[in-house]
C-alpha cells in the first residue's frame, strides 16, 4: 500500500519555463510534507516543506502547494534551470511526529537548455 | 554538504555475510533515521533512533538491527545477507521538535554478490 504516490516517473521542460511536479497521498493523518532533490551518487537534499495548516509555501524559485481536500501537493519551479535536473521526491510525515518520512517513488526532471 | 557522514560509501560482500554501516549525524541532532533505496524504488523507512532509544520501526527485516551510541552516531547491522539486500542505505538526522526536516548523508551502496 503506497501512501505517497508520484505518478509521473519523468518530466522534461525547457529552460526558463515552469516545472510542475505532482504528488498524491492517501493518509489523511499526514500533517507535514516535504520535497527533496536527489542527484546521482548523492543523498537527498531538502528543498522545501509545508505544514498541513497552510496551502502554500514559497522559497525563491520553489513553491509548494497543498490541497488537503484532494490529498494532493505540487512543487512549482519557476524559472527552471538546467541545474534543477535531478530526481525529486515528495515525502510526508505525521501525525505522531516520529520524524518517519514516507516517500514517493520520485520524478526525474530534465531541464533542457 | 548536509553534515551527515556515512561510511563506507561502497561495500561489496558475499551472500551470508554480515556488514555494519556507520552514520554520524549533524552536530546537535539527536534523531537518526535509516532508509533503504532499492533499484528504481523510493526510499523505504527502516528505523528511527532518538538520543539512544529506538523510536519507530518500519519494514526492517529481522536480520537487520541498529543502535545509536552515547556520542549519537548510529550503526546499521545487516546479517545473513542475501542478493536482494543490495541497495543504497541512507542515514538522516534531524533536530528535536515538530515538523523539522531531515538531512541525509550520501549513502552507502551495498552490493551483495
Amino acid at each position: 500500500d503506497q501512501q505517497v504516490k508520484q505518478n509521473s516517473p519523468s518530466l522534461s521542460v525547457q529552460e526558463g519555463r515552469i516545472s510542475i511536479l505532482n504528488c498524491d497521498y492517501t493518509n489523511s493523518m499526514f500533517d507535514y510534507f516535504l520535497w527533496y532533490k536527489k542527484y546521482p551518487a548523492e543523498g537527498p537534499t531538502f528543498l522545501i516543506s509545508i505544514s498541513s495548516i497552510k496551502d502554500k509555501n514559497e522559497d525563491g524559485r520553489f513553491t509548494v502547494f497543498l490541497n488537503k481536500s484532494a490529498k494532493h501537493l505540487s512543487l512549482h519551479i519557476v524559472p527552471s534551470q538546467p541545474g534543477d535536473s535531478a530526481v525529486y521526491f515528495c515525502a510526508a510525515s505525521g501525525p505522531s511526529n516520529t520524524g518517519k518520512l514516507i516517500f514517493g517513488q520520485g520524478t526525474t526532471l530534465q531541464v533542457k537548455p | 554538504d548536509s553534515g551527515v557522514t556515512q561510511t563506507p560509501k561502497h561495500l561489496i560482500t558475499a551472500t551470508g555475510q554480515r556488514v555494519t554501516l556507520r552514520c554520524s549525524p549533524r552536530s546537535g541532532d539527536l534523531s537518526v533515521y535509516w532508509y533503504q533505496q532499492s533499484l528504481d524504488q523510493g526510499l523505504q523507512f527502516l528505523i528511527h533512533y532518538y538520543n539512544g532509544e529506538e523510536r519507530a520501526k518500519g519494514n526492517i527485516l529481522e536480520r537487520f538491527s541498529a543502535q545509536q551510541f552515547p556520542d549519537l552516531h548510529s550503526e546499521l547491522n545487516l546479517s545473513s545477507l542475501e542478493l536482494g539486500d543490495s541497495a543504497l542505505y541512507f542515514c538522516a538526522s534531524s533536530k528535536v521538535g515538530v515538523n523539522t526536516e531531515a538531512f541525509f548523508g550520501q549513502g552507502t551502496r551495498l552490493t551483495v554478490v
